[in-house]
């Protein structure tokens, strides 16, 4: 089955240190993975997403992740995190049966950045 | 912030009765899904349209049902709610087609926030 875990409820940095959020999926066929933040209150915005090439992807805010075939993971980092990017992570896969219009989403990953 | 938008902003319902909750999709997109998210839990597929008709959907009972309009903008409908119904509806429009536009990132509304008593 199409499947996503975040092995993690939350994970806490201190500002200025490097951050990262884990994701493992469990798909058939090539992965189209994506990660998402929710800030409270509101809906979610996109941050990255990998479909193909380069391992190492690069999104918005700083934020990249890190696709392993091998250990079938999509890891989100940051070199070093803000105060502001305290929110909730949520990565996500589709699932390309059907065509792949659904997307599946992990639980979520709750960040908290101390100053 | 995206260019979807939705409505309203909070709901309260009773157990039972029936809701309609809107949405306006990003210009230039053709593609709106729907999603429930529980307190708590990442969201959970209900279904999506493309072109006016639903080409998936997620494990929802029937009386979650959806229209899109002619402009792209999109309705999500439930009848007979239950308590287990309250959640933050988000709606998503990506470009899309009909084989799902599976390489296509998705644009996430504010979401409505509907309280079944």
């Amino acid at each position: 089955a199409q499947s996503v875990a975040q092995p993690e409820d939350q994970v806490k940095v201190a500002e200025g240190n490097p951050l990262t959020v884990k994701c493992t999926y469990s798909v058939s066929g090539n992965p189209y993975l994506f990660w998402y933040v929710q800030y409270p209150n509101r809906g979610l915005q996109f941050l990255l997403k990998y479909i193909t090439g380069d391992n190492l992807v690069k999104g918005s805010y700083g934020f990249e992740a890190e696709f392993n075939k091998s250990q079938t993971s999509f890891h989100l980092k940051k070199p070093s995190a803000l105060v502001s990017d305290s929110a909730l992570y949520f990565c996500a896969v589709r699932d390309m049966r059907n065509g792949g219009f659904k997307t599946i989403f992990g639980a979520g990953t709750r960040l908290f950045v101390k100053a | 912030e995206t260019g979807v938008t939705q409505s309203p902003t909070h709901l309260i319902k009773t157990r039972g009765q029936q809701v309609t909750l809107r949405c306006s999709s990003q210009s230039g997109h053709n593609t709106v899904s729907w999603y429930q998210q529980a307190l708590g839990q990442g969201p959970q597929f209900i279904f999506q349209y493309y072109r006016e008709e639903e080409n998936g959907r997620g494990n929802f009972p029937p009386r979650f049902s959806g229209l899109q309009f002619p402009n792209y903008s999109s309705e999500l409908n439930v009848n007979a709610l239950e308590l287990d119904d309250s959640a933050l509806y988000l709606c998503a429009s990506s470009e899309g087609g009909a084989s799902g536009g599976a390489r296509d990132t998705q644009y996430f509304g504010p979401g409505t926030r509907l309280t079944v008593l």
